[in-house]
């Protein structure tokens, strides 16, 4: 079945520094691909996505490129903030029947002032 | 301001009581999916709904987990018998889920649920 792995945190940062969260996945078809990002407290919301081989997903300085040929979807940012410090989950979505979507575990982001 | 709605935000209950948590998917929406996140497991997918029709419910413990779409604006997930290790957050998020939908899904606040 499909799955999604992720660079295991916590990854901390200082304020300013550049950030990168890994994540690969294993499907079959042409998924879309997510990355969500979660709030203490709150549920998930959508932070970028791409729906194709090579789309650039990009939001709030945070970007990431649907890499098929090494099925990666690694998230980046040049210059973290302290309110950036959240937890990030990359996420696929079979574009078919349902559109079951899978995360994978998360990784949580400390950033320091 | 469209959003998806989950009751209660807070559950405490004993074991072996009866849990029910509902979900108001946002108006237009077809898929509706249930997730249950805790800090060992991370977000696992319970089961999801297209168009009211149970897709995919195999992360569900089936002997006391359900879950029933009853109309489309409702979705309900329920616990007989609860036990500890049910205590978790349990998640729903709701989709366009027809033909030139990207996938992206509209999360609910979550139901934080503690069996004691």
């Amino acid at each position: 079945g499909n799955s999604v792995t992720q660079m295991e945190g916590p990854v901390t940062l200082s304020e300013e520094a550049f950030l990168t969260i890994n994540c690969t996945y294993t499907a079959t078809g042409y998924p879309s691909l997510f990355w969500y990002v979660q709030y203490p407290g709150e549920g998930l919301q959508l932070l970028l996505k791409a729906t194709k081989a090579d789309d650039k997903g990009s939001n709030k300085g945070f970007e990431a490129t649907y890499r098929k040929e090494t099925t990666s979807f690694h998230l980046e940012k040049g210059s973290v903030q302290v309110s950036d410090s959240a937890v990030y989950f990359c996420a696929l979505s079979e574009n078919t029947g349902g559109f079951k979507t899978i995360f994978g575990a998360g990784t949580r982001l400390f950033v320091k002032a | 301001d469209a959003r998806v709605t989950q009751t209660p935000r807070h559950k405490v209950t004993e074991m072996g009581q009866e849990v029910t948590m509902r979900c108001q998917p946002i108006l237009g929406h077809n898929t509706v999916f249930w997730y249950r996140q805790t800090m060992m497991q991370g977000l696992e997918l319970l089961a999801y709904f297209r168009n009211r029709a149970p897709l995919d419910d195999s992360g569900m413990p089936k002997d006391r987990f359900s879950a029933e779409m009853p109309d489309a604006t409702l979705a309900t997930l329920k616990i007989q018998p609860s036990e500890p290790r049910d205590s978790a957050v349990y998640f729903c998020a709701s989709g366009l889920g027809y033909r030139g939908d990207t996938g992206e899904l509209f999360f609910g606040e979550g139901s934080r649920l503690t069996v004691l």
